[in-house]
């Protein structure tokens, strides 16, 4: 089945500073990759997702990026703001899965 | 459009009960997913209903089981309650699935002594 790697666990930038987190997945099939962000204490809220036959999307200081040859796909954060701060996590999935696989979250801390 | 409300929030129970949590999701959608969230892991899924059928489910004991009912609204139940059932369950909606966005409740805080 699938199964979502995440890295890196932990993520600690200046403020202002871009970030970049990376998935990985093993299903080839696999044609949705979502990015949720969750705040403390909040639900997890989906900031920005791609389909398979688009190769990148943005959404002002947010875009993903998808390798589908190499399996992967990564959010890019540009000039950092303190409200950045949040645990993100990614997703991946088929349109017969009925089910998110999901990485382990990557917790994002912006230095001031 | 009001959101996707669960109840309760929080419940303390003790090993051995059993406590059923209920998801009432957006208007018009028709996918429910649950969640288990512990402390510092990610999002382990439970199961998944669609038009009150159950789609999928994660790799949890027979403990854990759920429904969801005619009007979309689902409510999973967990018996013989253990102290590793201690987490936050979260449910999420959708208009039919996991290729679109899901919007999360805010959580039941579930703690068992």
């Amino acid at each position: 089945g699938e199964n979502v790697e995440q890295h890196p666990s932990t993520l600690s930038v200046q403020e202002g500073d871009s970030a970049v987190i990376k998935c990985t997945y093993s299903d080839s099939a696999s044609n949705y990759f979502p990015w949720y962000k969750q705040e403390l204490g909040k639900r997890p809220q989906l900031i920005i997702d791609i389909r398979s036959n688009v190769g990148e999307k943005k959404d002002q200081r947010i875009a993903v990026t998808l390798n589908k040859t190499a399996k992967h796909f990564s959010l890019h954060i540009t000039e950092t703001q303190p409200e950045d701060s949040a645990v993100y996590f990614c997703a991946a999935t088929t349109d017969s899965n009925y089910q998110l696989i999901w990485g382990a979250g990557t917790k994002l801390i912006i230095k001031p | 459009k009001a959101g996707v409300t669960q109840t309760p929030r929080y419940l303390i129970k003790t090993r051995g009960q059993q406590v059923t949590l209920s998801c009432s999701p957006i208007s018009g959608h028709r996918s429910v997913s649950w969640y288990q969230q512990t402390p510092g892991q990610g999002l382990q899924f439970l199961f998944e209903y669609f038009s009150e059928t159950q789609r999928n489910k994660g790799n949890f004991p027979g403990r854990f089981s759920g429904r969801q009912f005619s009007n979309s609204r689902s409510e999973m139940n967990v018996s013989t309650l253990e102290l590793g059932d201690s987490a936050l369950y979260l449910c999420a909606s959708s208009l039919a699935g996991a290729e679109q966005t899901q919007y999360f409740g805010p959580g039941t805080r579930l703690l068992v002594l």
